[in-house]
């Protein structure tokens, strides 16, 4: 699967539009971008996915680049219970779909 | 509906025990996955079942961890004279099938002293 680089910290105030940012330059045509969030001392929560079109769904938006070589997650309003390490995970569609996480992006909203 | 669960939510062993941990997937999903997840990193897979056939268990760190899923539904993740090196999260995600997302339980923290 394709590596993706993610910065390892953000703030974002609470309210705000919390945009994480995702570089996975080395994507093939049929990987999929997901977006997993982890809160402390849980399991990690599916967020969303896609493949080249924007995707929206109730928690977050997902805006991928025409190239497919980078992306962003958008939490429209972000709360203080959305403080989580993000992880952007590039997964090609498979029978054998294992997950390949790297390190996220630790995500601070702060008051 | 129910989601993932996992028990116990933590086991404390000391080291040389043998330790047996439950995953129950959501009802219905074929595929089971196990990773794990020490402290301060990502999850790492483990292993993968398709109903009650092993089909992956590459990330298998030693022959000391041994999984099976006998009825194609409920999960058990044994660990062998349990090693310090051994602490960790273990995680439990199951989904419709292989493809499809998947869904994590909210893990079992193993502590070996």
């Amino acid at each position: 699967d394709a590596k993706t680089t993610q910065p390892p910290s953000m703030d974002c105030a609470e309210g705000r539009a919390a945009n994480l940012p995702c570089n996975h330059s080395t994507i093939s045509g049929n990987e999929y971008v997901y977006w997993y969030r982890q809160i402390h001392s849980q399991g990690p929560q599916y967020i969303i996915h896609g493949l080249k079109n924007n995707e929206t769904n109730e928690m977050a938006s997902l805006i991928i680049t025409e190239d497919r070589k980078s992306s962003t997650l958008i939490l429209p309003h972000a709360t203080l219970r959305d403080t989580a390490v993000y992880y952007c995970i590039v997964r090609i569609s498979s029978n054998t779909g294992k997950l390949i996480f790297g390190q996220g992006t630790t995500l601070q909203v702060k008051p | 509906g129910a989601g993932v669960s996992q028990s116990p939510r933590y086991k404390v062993a000391k080291r040389g025990q043998d330790v047996a941990l439950r995953c129950d997937p959501i009802s219905g999903h074929v595929s089971l996955f196990w990773y794990q997840q020490a402290l301060g990193q990502g999850p790492e897979f483990l292993t993968y079942f398709q109903n009650e056939a092993q089909l992956d268990k590459s990330g298998l760190p030693s022959d000391r961890f041994f999984a099976e899923r006998p009825e194609g539904s409920v999960s058990t993740l044994k660990i062998q004279r349990t090693q310090q090196e051994d602490s960790a999260v273990y995680l439990c995600a199951s989904s419709f099938s292989g493809k499809d997302t998947q869904y994590f339980g909210p893990g079992t923290r193993l502590t070996v002293l």
